[in-house]
């Protein structure tokens, strides 16, 4: 499978604990994005990355929320003290460098905070 | 700011034409995609198009955009049962790449 790979695909969690989701791109892929989607609605905007560098960053990324790529390759993303909004479905997208159009999403990682 | 608006629902019957229409607001959208979802599932890209153009087509899929009214539309010729899901409208400036998405259309064809 040669998509963009997302673990774990469910997380159920009481509120309060820390939370960790893992984000593989498709491969040379240098570009990689997070979003955050809740029901009904489209996805969000979250962060971007360019190889390690974290380029762009939503207000909805609040302190309690850190995203990294250390080696420019797979990213997490980290939600500290988890509450009840947190509950949504986080996405992961890449893109190459030579043609930044087209961006792929992974299946995405849903996220329940009880 | 920017938004992207699109109707809620579409019904269609099998073998018939669908359109999914969008509207956005930002004049320096430079890129405007589709993508599609099925239930409990990531986004799949169908297709984008470059605002310098007029229309894209891709098979079954037509993509027509209206710059000066800011109206992007999605055709789906000869629809089929597998084509039921949620149809995002989303676009992009060019100096970012942030995308902005609609909250979708969900189609629904009916035998």
């Amino acid at each position: 499978d040669t998509g963009v790979s997302q673990d774990p695909r469910h997380k159920i969690t009481k509120r309060g604990q820390n939370v960790t989701f893992r984000c593989d791109p498709i491969s040379e892929h240098n570009r990689l994005y997070w979003y955050r989607q809740t029901l009904g609605q489209g996805p969000e905007f979250l962060t971007y990355f360019q190889n390690e560098a974290q380029l762009e960053k939503s207000r909805l990324l609040s302190d309690r929320f850190s995203a990294e790529r250390p080696k420019g390759s797979f990213s997490t993303l980290e939600i500290q003290r988890t509450e009840q909004g947190d509950s949504a479905m986080y996405l992961c997208a890449s893109s190459p460098d030579s043609s930044g159009n087209t961006i792929y999403f992974g299946e995405g990682s849903w996220l329940t905070v009880v | 700011g920017e938004d992207v608006e699109q109707s809620l629902f579409l019904s269609v019957r099998e073998g018939d034409s669908s359109v999914i229409n969008c509207t956005y607001t930002d004049s320096s959208s430079t890129y405007l995609y589709w993508y599609k979802q099925e239930p409990g599932a990531g986004l799949q890209l169908l297709t984008y198009i470059f605002s310098n153009m007029d229309m894209k087509q891709d098979q079954r899929l037509t993509v027509l955009l209206n710059k000066k009214d800011k109206h992007l539309s999605l055709r789906i010729a000869d629809t089929q049962t597998g084509d039921s899901a949620i149809y995002f409208c989303a676009e992009r400036g060019d100096s970012s790449y942030k995308l902005i998405f609609g909250s979708g259309t969900r189609l629904l064809v009916r035998p």
